[in-house]
């Protein structure tokens, strides 16, 4: 079993301030990381897949880099808005199996 | 993006009866899907992969008994947690990934147990 951590576990920011949470896994028989939004009472949602140590992906505000060889990512918010404000989970996978293994997620809370 | 349905949405029952949850994809074909379970303020933990025309694949801890997963047809997973007992009272969600390089996994909405 994968040790996943993500930090911190909450965050509370206001509208227009820009964040950024962690997300460090096992470097080793590393094959790809997935980046999820996780909205209450919706099915969590994609933003990326990235598998190139030195990838950075960009999605609207939102951005992820990828570490592999350290075993981290960092998954940034430029100009938070409301609507971002979700339970953001990161799942890195050894293989072609596709099985995520999860973080416990860092919630954002986005206020006015 | 491909959309996955789970239902029913929630469910309350008593000990000892038997609850079935269905899996959809609804635009594409899976011969893959996964199930996962939430217990309050842990992560989102794998129980088993399920493999259209074959035995699911259970992780270890999970009780194959208690959860029966049926993978009929390309669009459709059902995990049936067998003789529920409170302690299964949980959240469970599925996943199925497309058919592109990097496997991308898209996710149903979910579904609450609760049993009493």
């Amino acid at each position: 079993i994968l040790n996943v951590e993500q930090s911190p576990q909450s965050l509370h920011v206001q509208e227009g301030d820009s964040t950024n949470f962690t997300c460090s896994f096992p470097s080793s028989n590393f094959y790809a990381l997935h980046w999820y939004r996780w909205e209450t009472a919706k099915s969590p949602e994609a933003l990326f897949v990235m598998t190139l140590n030195g990838d950075e992906k960009k999605k609207g505000r939102i951005s992820a880099t990828l570490n592999t060889k350290e075993g981290y990512s960092y998954l940034y918010i430029k100009g938070s808005q409301p609507e971002d404000s979700a339970t953001y989970l990161c799942a890195p996978t050894t293989g072609t199996a596709s099985k995520l293994t999860f973080g416990t997620g860092t919630r954002l809370q986005v206020t006015l | 993006g491909a959309v996955v349905s789970q239902h029913p949405s929630w469910v309350i029952c008593k000990s000892g009866t038997s609850v079935k949850i269905e899996c959809r994809s609804l635009d594409f074909q899976a011969t893959t899907m996964f199930w996962y379970r939430q217990f309050p303020k842990q992560s989102l933990m794998l129980m088993a992969t399920s493999n259209e025309g074959s035995k699911a694949t259970y992780e270890q801890g999970v009780e194959k008994d208690k959860f029966l997963i049926n993978h009929a047809s390309l669009t459709l997973s059902t995990l049936t947690v067998t003789s529920a007992h409170p302690e299964d009272s949980s959240f469970y969600i599925c996943s199925a990934p497309t058919s592109s390089l990097q496997e991308t996994q898209y996710f149903g909405p979910g579904t609450r147990l609760l049993v009493l």
